[in-house]
């Protein structure tokens, strides 16, 4: 069985960063893309972008190539994603997610809920 | 950037009657796909490449559509039906979402 697992709350001061952690178990995430998405209180999904992990190579949607920086270790099979500069509009859940077989999400994690605060 | 427009955004039916709902994208897609999230859960994969039901979907629903209009349908309303439901597609390196759709129960 394919799960990803991550935390459950992260609290970030504005202006500080956050590293996020989701682990595969089931599946070698080399064989895959890992991705990352948000959802605002009340709003929709929002794609942030994906890592490869066989290689690092990663694509971001525009608004978040200078907020999200997405990593990854094969050798533990996590994937990672630090936000910087936290705003109050980072505030969110942030969910990772897999595509295997297509351009679709196949496994999702259960999100961490990453509140920013002072 | 392709933008996808789902209608209704909100709306009500009643134990067994025909649901659909649509997603337009910007411009012409190859493959639409769609989620089923009920609050407090992650999004779960519905139907993908348009028309195929995620394991352990009922066969209820369906999927159909093609270049920048897609529709999922349920024949026949059941009360598990109530959640969101987003369209996805991909696209020159970029995934994008629908607003999602809320069904509820009349």
């Amino acid at each position: 069985e394919v799960q990803l697992q991550q935390y459950g709350t992260e609290l970030g001061k504005p202006g500080t960063s956050v590293k996020l952690s989701c682990k595969v178990s089931g599946y070698n995430i080399r064989s895959t893309y890992m991705h990352w998405v948000n959802q605002r209180p009340g709003k929709g999904l929002e794609w942030i972008g994906r890592i490869d992990p066989a290689n690092g190579n990663t694509i971001y949607a525009e608004k978040f190539k200078s907020k999200a920086t997405l990593t990854a270790d094969t050798s533990s099979n996590t994937a990672y994603m630090q936000l910087s500069q936290l705003k109050s509009d980072d505030t969110a859940i942030y969910f990772c997610a897999m595509t295997t077989e297509g351009n679709w999400f196949a496994y999702w994690g259960q999100g961490t809920l990453v509140t920013v605060s002072s | 950037e392709i933008v996808l427009t789902q209608s209704p955004t909100t709306m009500a039916a009643s134990p067994g009657e025909k649901v659909t709902i649509t997603c337009r994208a910007s411009s012409s897609v190859s493959y639409m796909h769609w989620y089923q999230q009920k609050p407090g859960a992650s999004p779960k994969p519905w139907i993908y490449d348009t028309s195929k039901l995620a394991s352990g979907v009922p066969n209820r629903f369906s999927g159909s559509g093609s270049g920048t209009s897609y529709s999922l349908t349920i024949s026949s309303m059941e009360t598990e039906d109530t959640a969101t439901y987003y369209c996805q597609q991909w696209s020159s390196n970029s995934y994008t979402f629908g607003a999602g759709t809320k069904l509820e129960l009349k």
